[in-house]
């Protein structure tokens, strides 16, 4: 069966380093996104890609950045961690206009 | 543009009563609406979705939505909540406008019952 998949489900980084979380989909989708979830705030859009090669920013998109090499990958980068990027992080994919979306199963990131 | 209201932060029902999770939206274009769930400590379940075809939308576990234009909502119903219906639940709304696909969520109303 078709899935999303994301790893690691729990990381604890220290600040200032550099973090990678991947997003693995085998639905073939070619939309792509990261969501933060933070309470109180809902999910909150991080960065977005239509296709390979495409990426875009988000809501809240200062301190990451994604990269779109094929269609199954959309790895959030985090370039030099800080305590308020501390949330559960979930990846997306959808095949567009009127489809569901797909969610991954959350990564919780601490930044200590 | 497009945002998403949810009306109320928590709701607290007595099992076997009926839920009702309401949602407002604004979108400059014909929007496609979502409500997903989502247990504690686990990922977002679609629960149901409008896209422009029939208003009243029947989702998993009994849950109906109805899409009301004229009032910009989308409140979610049961007639019957269960235990396991206890969650998190998210309002989402997707633009229509060509090539755009980011969903915009609700802050999320907590379902509490009651046994």
């Amino acid at each position: 069966d078709a899935e999303i998949t994301q790893s690691p489900r729990h990381k604890i980084t220290e600040t200032g380093r550099q973090v990678t979380l991947a997003c693995h989909q085998t639905w073939n989708h070619n939309n792509m996104f990261w969501y933060r979830q933070d309470l109180g705030h809902g999910l909150r859009l991080i960065h977005y890609s239509y296709g390979v090669h495409d990426t875009n920013k988000g809501e809240v998109s200062d301190g990451y950045s994604v990269s779109r090499s094929n269609t199954e990958d959309l790895p959030l980068t985090l370039e030099s961690a800080a305590s308020s990027q501390t949330s559960v992080y979930f990846c997306a994919s959808n095949a567009g206009q009127g489809y569901g979306y797909t969610f991954g199963s959350g990564t919780r990131l601490t930044v200590v | 543009a497009q945002s998403v209201t949810q009306l109320d932060s928590h709701v607290s029902v007595s099992e076997g009563t009926p839920v009702l999770l309401r949602c407002n939206y604004s979108s400059s274009y014909s929007p496609s609406l979502f409500w997903y769930v989502q247990h504690p400590n686990k990922g977002l379940q679609l629960l149901l979705k409008y896209t422009s075809a029939a208003t009243l939308v029947k989702g998993i576990n009994g849950f109906e939505a109805e899409f009301k234009k004229s009032e910009t909502s989308f409140h979610l119903t049961k007639p019957s909540a269960h235990m396991s219906d206890a969650a998190e639940y998210f309002c989402v709304v997707s633009g229509h406008r060509a090539g755009s696909y980011q969903l915009t969520f609700g802050k999320g109303t907590k379902l509490s019952v009651i046994p």
